[in-house]
C-alpha cells in the first residue's frame, strides 16, 4: 500500500512566523504535490515537483516555497505566515502518468 | 487555461442511483480524474478516463465524452458510506500533466 504521510495533522502558528509542512511518501514515485484546500474553492495547486531537486510552480505559489532534497521528502515553506493562510494542506504523490496518493492533511490556522 | 465545472451539492436516497456531472475545458487534455473525498479525509482514486466510454468499476462507473468536454460519475445502489465529496479533475499534456480540480459535489445520501 502507498504510504503518504504528512508532519502534523493540525498545526497553529501566529501571523508572521515561518512555517514547514513535511510530506513523506514510501514508493519511490517521482512526482509530488503541494495543494491547499477551501471551502467553495476545490483543490489548489501550490506546487509541484517532478524529481529531485527540481521544482515547479503551481497555480498559487505566492507566499510558499517548497524543498524536495531527497526523492521520498517534499517540504512546503511558509516564509512569513499570514492568516489567509489559514487552510488545509494536501500532500500527493504519483508515478510519472498515474493517479495522485494523498496525504491525510494538515490543518493549518494562522491567528 | 483549465476550467472544471461540476455542481456543488446533490442529494440522493439510499439505493438510488446518482450522476454526478462534470464539464471541462482543458487545452492538451489528456486524461479525467475522479476522486471521493469523506469529510476529514484525504481524497481518494475512483477511476480514471482517457479515451471515450464507459469504466465501470463495482457500483462505481464512469463516463467520457472528449469531443463534448464532459464526464460523469454514476453511483449504484447508494449507501449510507457513499455520503461524500467527489472530485472531478482534467490533467493537461499543455500543463505538465498536473491536475485541475474542480470545486467538488458533495453527496448526501439519505435514509
Amino acid at each position: 500500500d502507498v504510504k503518504v504521510t504528512q508532519s502534523s495533522r493540525y498545526l497553529v502558528k501566529r501571523t508572521g512566523e515561518k512555517v514547514f509542512l513535511e510530506c513523506v511518501q514510501d514508493m519511490d514515485h517521482e512526482n509530488m504535490f503541494w495543494y491547499r484546500q477551501d471551502p467553495g474553492l476545490g483543490l489548489r495547486l501550490i506546487y509541484f515537483s517532478y524529481d529531485v531537486k527540481m521544482k515547479e510552480k503551481g497555480d498559487i505559489p505566492e507566499g510558499y516555497s517548497v524543498s524536495r532534497e531527497k526523492k521520498e521528502r517534499f517540504s512546503l515553506i511558509l516564509e512569513s505566515a499570514s492568516t489567509n493562510q489559514t487552510s488545509m494542506y494536501l500532500c500527493a504523490s504519483s508515478l510519472r502518468q498515474a493517479h495522485q496518493y494523498f496525504g491525510p492533511g494538515t490543518r493549518l490556522t494562522v491567528l | 487555461g483549465q476550467n472544471i465545472d461540476q455542481p456543488t451539492e446533490m442529494t440522493a436516497t439510499e439505493g438510488a442511483i446518482v450522476q454526478i456531472n462534470c464539464t471541462y475545458q482543458t487545452s492538451g487534455f489528456n486524461g479525467l480524474f475522479w476522486y471521493q473525498q469523506h469529510a476529514g479525509e484525504a481524497p481518494t482514486f475512483l477511476s480514471y478516463n482517457v479515451l471515450d466510454g464507459l469504466e465501470e468499476k463495482g457500483r462505481f462507473s464512469s463516463f467520457l465524452s472528449r469531443s463534448k468536454g464532459y464526464s460523469y460519475l454514476l453511483l449504484k445502489e447508494l449507501q449510507m458510506k457513499d455520503s461524500a465529496s467527489y472530485l472531478c479533475a482534467g490533467k493537461s499534456s499543455a500543463a505538465g500533466n498536473k491536475l485541475t480540480f474542480g470545486g467538488g459535489t458533495r453527496v448526501l445520501v439519505k435514509p
